[in-house]
Order: C-alpha cells, then structure tokens, then sequence
C-alpha cells in the first residue's frame, strides 16, 4: 500500500490562474481531509469528504475554495483566482472510518507546496 | 474559540537527558488531544492520542484539565527521536476536524 498520495509535490501558480491538487487515499479509505499549513502556522483542517458527498467544509474559505471526492479517482482542491495569501502546504489525509467507529486513524500525504507568484 | 499552543519553537537536549514538550489547549467542550510526530522527510504520523493512554517509542502524555495541558514526556531522549511534534485538539464535529499547534522542533544530541 502505497500510502496516501498527493501531486504534484510543488506547484507554482501566478495571481488569477487556478490551482488544482490532488489526493489519492490509501487503498480502501473512502475518507479524505484536507489541512492547509501557513508559514510558520500549524495546520488547520479545511474540509472533510466521503465518496461523492462533503460532510464537513467549516474550515473552508467561503469564495475560491471547493474539493470534490468523486465516486472514481482522487480527491481535488480546487482554488480559483488564486492569491498570494493561497501559498502554504495542503495536506490530505485519508481514514478507513468514522470517528468512535475504532478505524478512525488518519494517515497523512506528503502535502502539496503552493506558491502564488 | 478553540486554540493549541506549543510555546516552544525549539527543545534541544542531549542524549539521555529527559524531555518534555509542552501543549496547552483552550476547548469550552470535552477535548480529544493527538500528538504527532514527523520525521524527516517523512510524513505526519499519529504519535499517541490521551483516550488510549498508551505509551508509544517510550513517549507517554497525560490530559490534565485543570492546566488545560496535555505535554509529551520521555524520561531517557534517543538521537532517533529528533522530528517535529505537533500538538493536536479533536473538537466536536467531524473526526477531521483538528486544530494543529504549531509545532516543536525536538532535536537530542549526541
């Protein structure tokens, strides 16, 4: 298993393009979180999704920011007209169940690198 | 709100000495507290978690409401334990939704 899968590792966007990462959960996880890290921030959670539905998107910005899990392929975060402020580390994290279910724990990607120029 | 604090941006030790991180919360709920640990050029891990009370690579870490703390401790530090810690707070919600502290960077020296 090769664990959860983020790409690209790096990825360089001018202010106004869209910036599109990627995460393929662990074999049978049908879980995904994603985390955004600011410099010198420690992560913050972002959204929660199952197959095709998001359960919890409260750490969300309101505008710009949207993530799918679709029933086929990875997981997208999506941020539209990106902004210098976007640059930080995404991280994906993928788990087997549901809180209290026992199979909760989350195994973290190597995250994604954005820089807005 | 809810909130972490890792005051320490960097714990430096020596070999065999014992160490402790510190890890103060700020939840109005009942908390659900992670540490986690990443190693260079590896990817964020799951250290412990207080509801299981386990001890993991020698770390031990116990919930303290009243000083709102939850610090990692080791009595004896090996040079293989030198990684970033992270402090983290479950609350309410989904079981993703973790607050991270900032991090501590544990380096133990030869």
């Amino acid at each position: 298993n090769a664990g959860v899968m983020q790409n690209p590792r790096h990825l360089v966007r001018r202010r106004g393009q869209e910036a599109r990462l990627r995460c393929s959960p662990m074999k049978g996880h049908s879980h995904v979180y994603w985390y955004r890290q600011l410099p010198e921030e420690g992560l913050k959670f972002m959204v929660y999704l199952q197959k095709e539905n998001i359960i919890d998107e409260s750490g969300m910005p309101k505008e710009r920011f949207s993530a799918e899990f679709p029933k086929e392929g990875p997981s997208i975060l999506r941020i539209q007209q990106v902004v210098r402020g976007d640059s930080a580390a995404y991280f994906c994290a993928s788990s087997p169940g549901q809180a209290g279910s026992g199979n909760e724990k989350l195994f973290f990607g190597s995250g994604t690198q954005l820089s807005v120029l | 709100a809810q909130r972490v604090t890792q005051p320490e941006k960097l714990l430096s030790v020596f070999k065999g000495a014992p160490v402790e991180l510190k890890c103060n919360y700020s939840y109005s709920g009942s908390p659900e507290l992670f540490w986690y640990v990443q190693y260079s050029r590896q990817r964020l891990q799951l250290l412990l978690r207080h509801i299981s009370r386990e001890s993991i690579k020698g770390f031990t870490a116990d919930l303290n409401k009243g000083e709102t703390s939850f610090h990692l401790k080791k009595p004896f530090a090996q040079e293989e334990d030198s990684a970033m810690y992270y402090c983290a707070l479950r609350y309410g919600g989904s079981q993703g939704n973790l607050i991270f502290g900032k991090g501590t960077k544990l380096s133990v020296k030869p």
